[in-house]
């Protein structure tokens, strides 16, 4: 079958480094999404890996490696408006969507 | 401000009832899509639109239908709700549909209650 895995909750310290991880299991790969969504609001796109890989795009990176069905998402020098959930997504072979349940992160001051 | 707007935010429905979640969008994306979220699961995909004038079921497509009669407008019915069907949904759009998908963008949701 296909499946999303991801922690429910991470916490972690304003300014530090944290990696939220997420493992996939899908019937053929068309690419690994990462979503922000902070509590009450919509999902909005934070990063796209096809290829294996580190991404990095300012203080976020997001890194992949098929052969392992493996994905994280890489966020440094952490803000308090960093609170929010994180959603990975994996394409199958139909292009479909299939998303995790989304990691809530709660930053600490 | 371009985007994809949704209506109603909020609503509270009878069992029994019909219901229609308006979306639009003015970005001019070919490809649009109808999200459910629910606490503790991902997003589940009801129906989708590659295109105007076609639309293909999800993973959760049973009490829901759409229509894609133009660009912009990709409204979803539920015929006769029932309580299961209490969720927030997502309208949500892509410049492009497969296999060149990429972004969404998502309306902000229609928190619906069924009682």
């Amino acid at each position: 079958g296909q499946n999303i895995d991801q922690p429910t909750e991470m916490t972690a310290t304003e300014g530090a480094i944290v990696q939220i991880n997420c493992t996939y299991q899908t019937s053929g790969f068309n690419g690994l999404f990462w979503y922000q969504q902070h509590a009450g609001e919509a999902p909005t796109f934070l990063s796209y890996n096809v290829l294996d890989g580190l991404e990095e795009k300012g203080r976020f990176s997001s890194f992949l490696s098929r052969s392992k069905g493996y994905s994280y998402l890489l966020l440094k020098e952490l803000q308090m408006k960093d609170s929010a959930s994180y959603l990975c997504a994996a394409a199958g072979s139909n292009y479909q969507l299939i998303w995790g349940a989304g990691t809530k992160l709660i930053i600490k001051p | 401000i371009a985007g994809i707007t949704q209506a109603p935010t909020s609503q509270i429905l009878a069992a029994g009832r019909r219901m229609t979640l308006r979306c639009t969008q003015d970005m001019r994306h070919n490809a649009m899509y109808w999200y459910r979220q629910d606490l503790g699961l991902g997003l589940r995909l009801i129906h989708y639109s590659n295109t105007a004038g076609t639309t293909g079921k999800g993973e959760v497509p049973d009490g829901y239908s759409v229509s894609r009669a133009n660009t912009d407008d990709f409204p979803l019915t539920l015929a006769s709700a029932v309580p299961s069907q209490t969720s927030v949904y997502f309208c949500a759009s892509s410049l492009l549909g497969p296999p060149n998908t990429g972004e969404l963008f998502f309306g902000e949701g229609s928190r619906l209650t069924v009682l």
